[in-house]
């Protein structure tokens, strides 16, 4: 049992470039969400899903776009790179009806 | 505006001591709280929940307490353990957001043996 996997690890992009962050769970839930982590200031949440074909924004969405077709995939596309969007980003998961989150590892994203 | 803080500072303390992390919050109802712990490079890990009807809950050598007055939850680890070193999230939910939660900016704790 995998539990969310998220690619790829480290990323380097130059300002203006576009990319996906990938992000898979193995456990059927309902519930998924992405989060940037930045030094001194905890995790803010961008994106979330309730189920398949439903999203809607966190905190700090502006620049990031999310679909969600399967229950499984919750990819996090960066439009057009920049700088302030150099941070740590984490993909998390939960059964609807249950608060506790189940995160990936991250990936790594700096842009030059 | 709403705001969730921790300790600031990172916490140091000996092997065998009790470790006690504070998580304030301000202008929120939170419907619960939760605790986390971060390991360098890895994502959150889940450890304990508490909903605002519960004073206090326990797991093994962990203990959280949630005072709705104060809004302040405290998270306590007995007989603490160098292994215990990482950094711990709070985390609030509110009602009817749809289990989007609130992180804390999170305390680093160092257990020296």
């Amino acid at each position: 049992n995998a539990g969310v996997t998220q690619t790829p690890k480290f990323q380097v992009l130059k300002t203006g470039q576009s990319m996906t962050l990938q992000c898979a769970q193995d456990m059927n839930h309902e519930y998924m969400s992405w989060y940037r982590q930045d030094p001194g200031m905890g995790l803010r949440l961008i994106h979330y899903s309730v189920g398949a074909g439903i999203t809607d924004q966190g905190e700090v969405p502006n620049g990031y776009n999310v679909s969600r077709s399967t229950t499984e995939d919750f990819p996090l596309r960066l439009l057009s790179a920049a700088p302030s969007q150099t941070s740590v980003y984490f993909c998390a998961s939960s059964p609807l009806g249950e608060e506790k989150l189940f995160f990936g590892s991250g990936t790594q994203l700096s842009v030059l | 505006s709403q705001k969730i803080e921790q300790n600031s500072e990172a916490l140091n303390i000996q092997e065998g001591k009790t470790a006690t992390l504070t998580c304030n919050y301000t202008n929120y109802s939170p419907a619960y709280l939760q605790w986390y712990r971060q390991d360098p490079g890895r994502g959150p890990v889940f450890l304990l929940l508490i909903r605002e009807n519960e004073k206090e809950k326990r797991k093994e050598r962990l203990k959280v307490t949630f005072d709705t007055t104060l809004k302040q939850s405290l998270f306590h680890i007995t007989a603490s353990q160098p292994a215990d070193s990482a950094t711990y999230l709070c985390a609030l939910s509110i009602y009817n957001q749809g289990g989007k939660l609130i992180f804390g900016q999170g305390t680093e704790l160092s257990v020296k043996p």
